[in-house]
């Protein structure tokens, strides 16, 4: 069974970059879709966006400027970078597994990151 | 970007009831549409896929219907722990986008 586990900084300073990495056990990591999704406190789920295993990457353009995702396969793991946090990326960052471009089907347990000085 | 909506909002219905939810893409999404739950202090997980495709080990009360930009996920007889929020998702294009969420509460 496929297991992802998110890690990083819990607190960001405004104006900073939030850093997160996801570390995917009981199966490779390899010729997979991984993703970044996020959620406001009390609202919805928004995609952030997607990296195969290989390193192509798909990014949410209400982000783009300001994501960067990357893999490392021989650590099992892919993070996420985003610069220039304001209080409005104050979220529960999920990570997961993009079942070829399609369906989320597995996920991490989430992690709060909150924006604040 | 691709807007998804879902009615209702939120839903009260008691246990043992058939529960309907709708979702509307705001253009074709070529049936590429899935629904996830999520209770309180959980991660999302993947009820149904590709419209009507049950995600392995769950329970055949859920299903899903629909094409084109209307689609409809029904509980057949509501059970205390279906209490959560229900989402739709689109992947047909970038951004890939979620509904706004049907939150249901135990009458």
């Amino acid at each position: 069974q496929v297991q992802l586990q998110e890690s990083g900084p819990g607190l960001v300073q405004p104006s900073e970059t939030l850093s997160l990495t996801c570390t995917v056990s009981g199966g490779s990591i390899s010729n997979y879709y991984w993703a970044w999704i996020r959620q406001a406190p009390g609202k919805g789920l928004q995609w952030i966006g997607s990296i195969f295993y290989s390193g192509n990457t798909n990014y949410n353009p209400s982000l783009k400027s300001r994501v960067t995702i990357s893999v490392d396969t021989s650590k099992n793991q892919f993070s996420l970078r985003l610069t220039s946090v304001t209080a409005a990326d104050t979220a529960i960052y999920y990570c997961a597994r993009q079942f070829f471009g399609t369906h989320f089907d597995f996920w991490g347990q989430g992690t709060l990151v909150t924006v604040s000085s | 970007d691709i807007q998804m909506t879902q009615s209702p909002s939120s839903l009260s219905p008691s246990v043992g009831d058939r529960v309907t939810i709708t979702c509307q893409a705001s253009q074709d999404i070529n049936n590429h549409l899935n629904w996830y739950q999520q209770k309180p202090g959980k991660a999302p997980k993947l009820l149904i896929y590709d419209v009507s495709n049950l995600e392995t080990g769950v329970p055949s009360r859920f299903s899903g219907s629909g094409s084109g930009t209307d689609f409809t996920f029904t509980i057949s007889s509501l059970q205390p722990e279906d209490i959560a929020t229900y989402y739709c998702q689109h992947y047909d294009n970038l951004p890939y986008t979620f509904g706004p969420g049907t939150k249901l509460e135990i009458k």
